[in-house]
């Protein structure tokens, strides 16, 4: 199945700076790749998603990145603010057999964004 | 409106006993989902429902089963719960060829003592 390792684990920035967290896939079969968002006491909110036939997305301070040949994609945070302290996932969408439709996580990245 | 709402928000309860977690969904998606989240905060698929059909059934104790009455519902009955049941469930939802994918609900966070 699926195996999805997202890095760092925790990140801490100065407000400002810009933030950037990785994930690698397994399956080459996958072909959608959500990235959310987790606050404190909250369910993950999607905040941005690429498909395998695009190779960057943005909107606004966030944009993701998707290199399929390698198998990795990446989010990239612009001008952080306190409030986008969070725990980010990253996940990839199975495309076939029993995977199809499955959302695999990452591990997660807890951001922490200082004023 | 909640688009996935859960029930209780927490659930503090002793071993051994039984417990239920209901789900309901008012987007009209066609499948839904129950997610386990671990101390790490860990996500792990447990189980989808696709119209009210069992399609993933992650290796999950037998003690833990789905039920899915309606396509707008799905719920989670856990029997003789253990200390290491302890978790936040979360119910998501989506849509077959939808773009947008999943949306969770805001989690019930099960403490067993």
């Amino acid at each position: 199945g699926e195996n999805v390792e997202q890095h760092p684990s925790t990140l801490s920035v100065q407000e400002g700076d810009s933030a950037v967290i990785k994930c690698t896939y397994s399956d080459s079969a996958s072909n959608y790749f959500p990235w959310y968002k987790q606050e404190l006491g909250k369910g993950p909110q999607l905040i941005i998603d690429i498909r395998s036939n695009v190779g960057e997305k943005k909107d606004q301070r966030i944009a993701v990145t998707l290199n399929k040949t390698a198998k990795h994609f990446s989010l990239h945070i612009t001008e952080t603010q306190p409030e986008d302290s969070a725990v980010y996932f990253c996940a990839a969408e199975g495309a076939g057999g029993t995977s199809y439709g499955k959302l695999t996580f990452g591990q997660g990245t807890i951001l922490t964004v200082h004023p | 409106d909640t688009a996935v709402s859960q029930t209780p928000k927490y659930l503090v309860t002793q071993m051994g006993n039984d417990k239920s977690i209901k789900c309901e969904q008012n987007l009209g998606h066609d499948t839904m989902y129950w997610y386990k989240q671990d101390s790490k905060k860990f996500l792990k698929i447990m189980f989808s429902y696709n119209n009210k059909e069992l399609i993933i059934n992650e290796t999950v104790p037998n003690r833990f089963s789905p039920k899915s009455p309606d396509k707008a519902h799905l719920n989670l009955h856990i029997n003789s719960l253990e200390l290491g049941d302890s978790a936040v469930y979360f119910c998501a939802s989506s849509q077959e060829g939808q773009i947008g994918g999943y949306t969770f609900g805001s989690g019930t966070r099960l403490t067993v003592v």
